[in-house]
């Protein structure tokens, strides 16, 4: 089956820290993947939405220079959490389709904590 | 505005008794619907989607037009049914993004 790999899956770093969580579909190509986040006993909140080879599509609230998206591959997408603060520290999760009208694919998720 | 509403934060039940978990949504086009399953210390997996009419480890969802609900159902519970429950809104013209409901967590006690 469609499998998606998220790394790394726990991070810890300092405040003012820049960090990249990687995306990736192992076993078929995604023209677009998702970065959601969630926080503690709460849904997931889509963030954006990575598009291969053009800009990604932020949704509303999300800073887009907070919140650097990448999609330089079919099977890489990456979220940059730039001088990430406190208030950054969450469960970043990301989602990838085999394609039109496929079911999305979640990866494990990153626990991101910003001392 | 497009939303999906779960109204359970909690549902609670007893192994053997019924189980339903609501999903309501508000979408003007024609909607996509899915039910994601979250065990324990897992990675979120689809359980359900309303087009294929099916039924997996005993659940099944019918999507209702004129109430706009896409509840899930399953006639006996087991304990390893607990864990988290999403209701999800799909958008095929937007790349298939979701909008997920809050989530109700689902504990079947022995």
């Amino acid at each position: 089956g469609a499998v998606v790999s998220q790394h790394p899956s726990r991070v810890i770093c300092k405040s003012g820290t820049s960090v990249k969580i990687e995306c990736r579909s192992l076993d078929f190509q995604a023209t677009t993947m998702f970065w959601y986040r969630q926080f503690p006993k709460k849904s997931l909140m889509l963030m954006a939405t990575s598009n291969e080879g053009s800009k990604a599509t932020y949704e509303q609230g999300v800073e887009k220079d907070k919140f650097l998206i990448n999609h330089a591959s079919l099977t890489l997408s990456t979220l940059t959490v730039t001088s990430a603060h406190p208030e950054d520290s969450s469960f970043y999760i990301c989602s990838a389709s085999p394609g039109n009208n496929q079911p999305q694919h979640f990866g494990d998720g990153t626990r991101l904590s910003i001392l | 505005a497009q939303r999906v509403t779960q109204p359970e934060k909690l549902l609670s039940v007893f192994k053997g008794a019924p189980v339903e978990l609501k999903c309501n949504y508000s979408y003007s086009g024609s909607p996509e619907l899915f039910w994601y399953v979250q065990y324990s210390r897992q990675r979120l997996q689809l359980l359900l989607r309303h087009i294929s009419r099916e039924s997996i480890k005993g659940f099944t969802a019918d999507l209702n037009k004129g109430e706009t609900s896409f509840h899930l159902k399953k006639p006996f519970a087991q304990e390893e049914d607990s864990a988290m429950y999403y209701c999800a809104l799909s958008f095929y013209n937007q790349g298939g993004k979701l909008i997920f409901g809050q989530g109700t967590e689902l504990s079947v006690k022995p």
